[in-house]
């Protein structure tokens, strides 16, 4: 099945500064990878995903990139705000409708 | 509104009580799932739905069962709760692949 690994768990960046975590997936038919935002005690939301046909996409403070070849996938979010403070998990899926397997998460700190 | 909902949203029950976790949706979406969230190890799948009757197990199925009767309901069904069933509960729903997180509900086995 499916293995996602997720890097780093914790991160601790300068308000604006940029962050950036890093998966890598097992499966190469995966074609589907989004990105959750999880604030404390809410539930995860979605904040950017990326299909296997795209290398790159950008929504204002933040981006993903995918690397097929390489089987990874990386979040990067510029001009850090506090509200971006959270925990965020990457996940991939590889047929539409079926298992969504979580990387286990990063916590971000953004430091006034 | 369009959202998920999941009852109850906080338990506390005793090892072996049988408990059922209701999640209901309201986009019409074929695809639902269950997910437990624990420290340290993100979220996994107990089970998912790709329709009405249509189950299937995801990464950690044991001690969980799902049915699907329609197309809105998903409930969770815990025969008989071990205290390591104690976590945080999501369901989601989808059209295609974009799943939308229902609120959560802490459960503690005791």
């Amino acid at each position: 099945g499916e293995n996602v690994e997720q890097h780093p768990s914790t991160l601790s960046v300068q308000e604006g500064d940029s962050a950036v975590i890093k998966c890598t997936y097992s499966d190469s038919a995966s074609n589907y990878f989004p990105w959750y935002k999880q604030e404390l005690g809410k539930r995860p939301q979605l904040i950017i995903d990326i299909r296997s046909n795209v290398g790159e996409k950008k929504d204002q403070r933040i981006a993903v990139t995918l690397n097929k070849t390489a089987k990874h996938f990386s979040l990067h979010i510029t001009e850090t705000q506090p509200e971006d403070s959270a925990v965020y998990f990457c996940a991939a899926m590889n047929v539409v409708g079926e298992k969504l397997t979580f990387g286990t998460g990063t916590r971000l700190t953004i430091i006034p | 509104e369009a959202q998920v909902t999941q009852n109850p949203r906080y338990l506390i029950t005793v090892t072996g009580k049988k408990l059922t976790v209701t999640c209901s949706q309201n986009m019409n979406h074929e695809y639902m799932s269950w997910y437990r969230q624990d420290p340290g190890l993100g979220l996994r799948q107990i089970y998912y739905s790709m329709n009405v009757e249509v189950t299937d197990k995801g990464d950690v199925p044991e001690g969980y069962k799902v049915s699907r009767k329609e197309k809105r309901n998903f409930p969770l069904i815990l025969e008989s709760p071990s205290p390591n069933q104690t976590s945080l509960y999501f369901c989601a729903s989808s059209l295609r692949d974009t799943q939308y997180f229902g609120p959560g509900t802490r459960l503690t086995v005791l």
